[in-house]
């Protein structure tokens, strides 16, 4: 089993839409968790992370932790075309290692 | 804050060509770097974890005799692509752990990536 899986779409969705990706882990310690944007070519680029369980919001992103379930997902709200590009779920490997462990990607299209 | 410079962006260069690639913290101290590879359409694999003035731990499947991997200092790693072959072409992105992160600060800063063809 991967440690991190994310369904790589892609995932089109109208401008204005709400966009939902989604990511599972299997490493029941893991503790914190990231979703980075990367456009083609270009380095991943840190949108938010989470640590707790919940909600954590910023601006039209909005992450959520189910540790229970072992998911995470990532919702953009009012989606743009420049939305556009693939998000990245990574864990955290361990409480003391710092690595992060990367999903596969989903990759987005907001169409306009 | 929190740059990380990574050199060169983009090599092309013959089979069987060493290629080294270099990682620089430029305005923090990094005493553990990180390497990543990513195929098209790939996610971002893990390669090594580089700590400052030790050897450097590889994941699973990564030959460490073709991968050479040096972090002399608190701000230079650098990973060295021995006898190149075109199933190395990839792009390798390295990372940096700030080793006084501030409080909420990400776990690590990304380089803007090198793209390696091999002909």
């Amino acid at each position: 089993q991967k440690e991190v899986e994310q369904n790589s779409g892609p995932l089109s969705v109208p401008e204005g839409a709400i966009a939902s990706l989604n990511c599972t882990y299997s490493d029941r310690g893991s503790q914190s968790f990231f979703w980075y944007r990367q456009y083609s070519g270009k380095s991943p680029e840190l949108i938010m992370f989470i640590y707790s369980n919940g909600d954590k919001e910023d601006g039209r992103f909005t992450a959520q932790l189910n540790k229970a379930s072992q998911y995470v997902s990532l919702l953009i709200r009012d989606s743009q075309p420049s939305d556009s590009a693939t998000y990245l779920c990574a864990v955290k490997r361990n409480q003391a290692g710092t690595a992060l462990i990367f999903g596969k990607g989903t990759t987005l299209s907001v169409s306009s | 804050g929190a740059v990380v410079s990574q050199h060169p962006s983009w090599v092309i260069c013959k089979s069987g060509t060493s290629v080294k690639i270099e990682c620089r913290s430029l305005d923090f101290q990094a005493t553990t770097m990180f390497w990543y590879r990513q195929f098209p359409k790939q996610s971002l694999m893990l390669m090594a974890t580089s700590n400052e003035g030790s050897k450097a731990t590889y994941e699973q499947g990564v030959e460490k005799d073709k991968f050479l991997i040096n972090h002399a200092s608190l701000t230079l790693s650098t990973l060295t692509v021995t006898s190149a072959h075109p199933e190395d072409s990839s792009f390798y992105i390295c990372s940096a752990r700030d080793r006084h992160p501030s409080s909420g600060s990400q776990p690590q800063h990304f380089g803007d990536g090198t793209r390696l063809s091999i002909l």
